[in-house]
């Protein structure tokens, strides 16, 4: 099955730049999608499709995509960002839903 | 605006049944596939299964057999009926709508806790 490695965390300064990892064999030919979980809340989607962003969510959170590892980048980050981050595909091999193992970030 | 409310959740005992339900609104129920996901206490994301519009399911290993996930368009809901219950199926259930043209899922629910003890 297809798996998404994350780092299981980054700390980061206010003000500073995030930078959130997901490894996967050939991630770049797929679609990736991130996701912030605030504790206790539903997971919200902050980047779709690599790189796209949902209506509401600040030009701060950004993404990329290429080769074996997708990024998510949060710059200029604040306190409110601290969170668990995810990065999701779709495997169309097995049609399963395939999700990262997630990233804390905690802002120092 | 999209809304999702999962119900049913609640403490069962190993080996009973359960059923959850989340109810949507604000969109074209019978367009979109819906997706459920989990999340254990204190662990990761979990995809369980997904119905697509032409009512097609699929669902993780762990679950197959077990889990069967439906929809009824007409009431704009999306079950999912849990038998034989296992420790490792307690966490937050959550429903979440995918896109017509991505597989993102966007939005989720509140989530609904479950919790299989004796």
């Amino acid at each position: 099955s297809y798996v998404l490695t994350q780092p299981p965390s980054v700390s980061v300064a206010p003000g500073q730049t995030a930078r959130i990892t997901c490894g996967g064999n050939n991630i770049g030919r797929r679609s990736v999608h991130w996701y912030q979980q605030k504790a206790g809340q539903a997971p919200v989607l902050v980047v779709y499709d690599d790189s796209d962003r949902p209506s509401g969510i600040p030009e701060r959170f950004s993404g990329s995509n290429s080769g074996n590892t997708a990024t998510l980048t949060i710059s200029r980050v604040e306190g409110g960002d601290e969170a668990d981050y995810y990065c999701q595909v779709w495997d169309s091999i097995s049609d399963h839903h395939v999700f990262g193992t997630g990233t804390k970030v905690t802002v120092l | 605006e999209v809304q999702l409310l999962e119900s049913g959740g609640g403490l069962v005992q190993p080996g009973m049944s359960l059923r959850l339900s989340c109810a949507a609104s604000g969109f074209t129920f019978s367009r979109y596939a819906m997706s459920w996901v989990r999340q254990a206490p204190g662990k990761g994301l979990e995809w369980v299964s997904t119905i697509h519009s032409d009512e097609s399911t699929y669902y993780t290993g762990s679950v197959r057999g077990r889990f069967t996930m439906s929809r009824d368009n007409a009431k704009n809901m999306v079950h999912l009926q849990i038998n034989s219950l296992r420790a490792e199926d307690t966490a937050a259930y959550y429903c979440a709508k995918e896109g017509y043209s991505s597989t993102k899922l966007d939005p989720w629910g509140q989530g609904t806790l479950v919790t299989v003890s004796s």
